[in-house]
């Protein structure tokens, strides 16, 4: 019973990095999400999808990009690391748009 | 510009006590609200509304929603330590597949 998991939990990277987090889900949703929380935040959305091969950008989509090849896969890119992108990651699917979402349990990067 | 605020922004209680927690919301051509318990890791999800003055309830959690005045109320009886978290609230629009969310109420319930 995995529902959204998301890797890695915890990543330190330097500015100007790059690197994919992780997300896969295993109950056939077609919606998928990317949200940031920030200390004191709300949830942004960066990235959704509403189906393997369409991605649409959300709030805060600058500095990520993502990809949707599957249905059970939703990876998130930073291709050039920012201090501002040190944020907990939380990925979350739903199966249809009457739904709630299922959220993973966050990835914590920290930029430095 | 859509939003969702809630408020207050923190609350300390005590063991037993009632609590409530208040959303408002301005977003165009609403569909949805629903209500997240988030303590460690993943929000979990509570309520979904759409319908105005129609309860919804599961145990001691209730959560009702008020269409024509654009909120809602997250009500907690009885409260317990367990209870601590921060409670979410979000708002979906008919267009779109995006959600809105607030920056949630912290609830601390001393025993």
């Amino acid at each position: 019973n995995a529902g959204v998991t998301q890797t890695p939990k915890f990543r330190i990277l330097k500015i100007g990095q790059s690197m994919t987090l992780q997300c896969t889900q295993d109950m056939n949703h077609n919606y998928m999400y990317w949200y940031r929380q920030d200390p004191g935040m709300g949830l942004k959305l960066i990235y959704y999808s509403v189906g393997a091969g369409i991605t649409d950008k959300g709030e805060v989509p600058n500095g990520y990009n993502v990809s949707r090849s599957t249905t059970e896969d939703f990876p998130l890119r930073l291709e050039l690391a920012a201090p501002s992108q040190t944020s907990v990651y939380f990925c979350a699917s739903r199966s249809d748009g009457n739904q709630p979402q299922h959220f993973g349990d966050g990835t914590r990067l920290s930029i430095l | 510009e859509d939003k969702v605020v809630q408020s207050p922004l923190s609350l300390v209680v005590h063991e037993g006590d009632t609590v409530t927690l208040n959303c408002s919301y301005e977003v165009t051509n609403f569909r949805s609200l629903l209500w997240y318990k988030q303590e460690k890791k993943a929000p979990t999800f509570l309520f979904m509304l759409t319908s105005s003055g129609i309860e919804k309830k599961s145990g001691r959690l209730s959560s009702i929603l008020d269409k024509k005045e654009l909120f809602s109320i997250l009500n907690i009886t009885a409260t317990q330590t367990g209870d601590s978290a921060i409670y979410l609230c979000a708002v979906e629009p008919h267009t779109g597949n995006q959600f809105y969310f607030g920056t949630g109420t912290s609830l601390t319930v001393i025993p």
